[in-house]
């Protein structure tokens, strides 16, 4: 079965850090383009970032470009988020999904999502 | 960037009702166009993928159409399961963006 873990949200107060964990089962993890994607509390869905298979290439929503951080670890089936500079517009829950086709494309599964509040 | 526009931003409609929800592209994203259900608490599921490819497992009542800028996914006969918020994401395999949706709340009259 394909699944998708996140884990490491919680409460941080602003301009703290926080990464984000993702593992991969079920499926060669390697092959695949990974995203984040986020939903403030009673909002849409909002696409943040992604990562190549080899993680060599990388994109970033420009409201989070030059504080958050996309990474992999293939060897260990693991997609992160590396998130510093943080905002109180930045509570959300964070998803992770996969991309079935190419770096612009549908996504899945997701994952069950990764609550982050950050709030004093 | 490219905006999506659904509408109507809330719809309510009884068990076995025909429902139709649309969503507009501010550019042609020729069929590039997802539709996910997304339950209270729950992760988004996919639906539909190139504005009308039904996903494996999703049942046959939902549909989708659409190219250039406006898309709909369509319920043929509504069932308890169905109500949940819906949204629509584009994927420009030219400009690599991804956006989605508002959402669209399909609600029990």
């Amino acid at each position: 079965e394909v699944q998708l873990v996140e884990s490491g949200g919680g409460l941080v107060q602003p301009g703290g850090s926080l990464r984000l964990s993702c593992a991969a089962s079920g499926f060669t993890f390697s092959s695949y383009w990974m995203h984040w994607v986020r939903q403030a509390p009673g909002k849409g869905l909002v696409w943040v970032s992604r990562i190549n298979g080899a993680g060599n290439s990388v994109t970033y929503a420009d409201s989070v470009k030059g504080r958050f951080t996309i990474s992999r670890d293939n060897a260990k089936n693991t997609l992160y988020l590396q998130m510093n500079s943080l905002r109180a517009e930045d509570t959300a829950v964070y998803y992770c999904a996969r991309g079935v086709v190419g770096a612009g494309t549908w996504f899945d599964p997701w994952g069950q999502g990764t609550l982050v509040t950050v709030s004093s | 960037d490219i905006q999506m526009t659904q509408s109507p931003s809330t719809l309510s409609a009884s068990v076995g009702d025909r429902v139709t929800i649309t969503c507009r592209a501010s550019q042609s994203i020729s069929n590039w166009l997802a539709w996910y259900q997304q339950k209270p608490g729950k992760a988004p599921k996919l639906l539909i993928y190139k504005a009308s490819s039904l996903e494996s497992g999703v049942p046959s009542r939902f549909s989708g159409s659409g190219s250039g800028t406006e898309f709909t996914l369509t319920i043929s006969s509504l069932q308890p399961d169905d109500f949940a918020t819906y949204y629509c994401q584009q994927y420009n395999y030219n400009s690599l963006s991804i956006t989605f949706g508002q959402g669209t709340r399909l609600e029990i009259k």
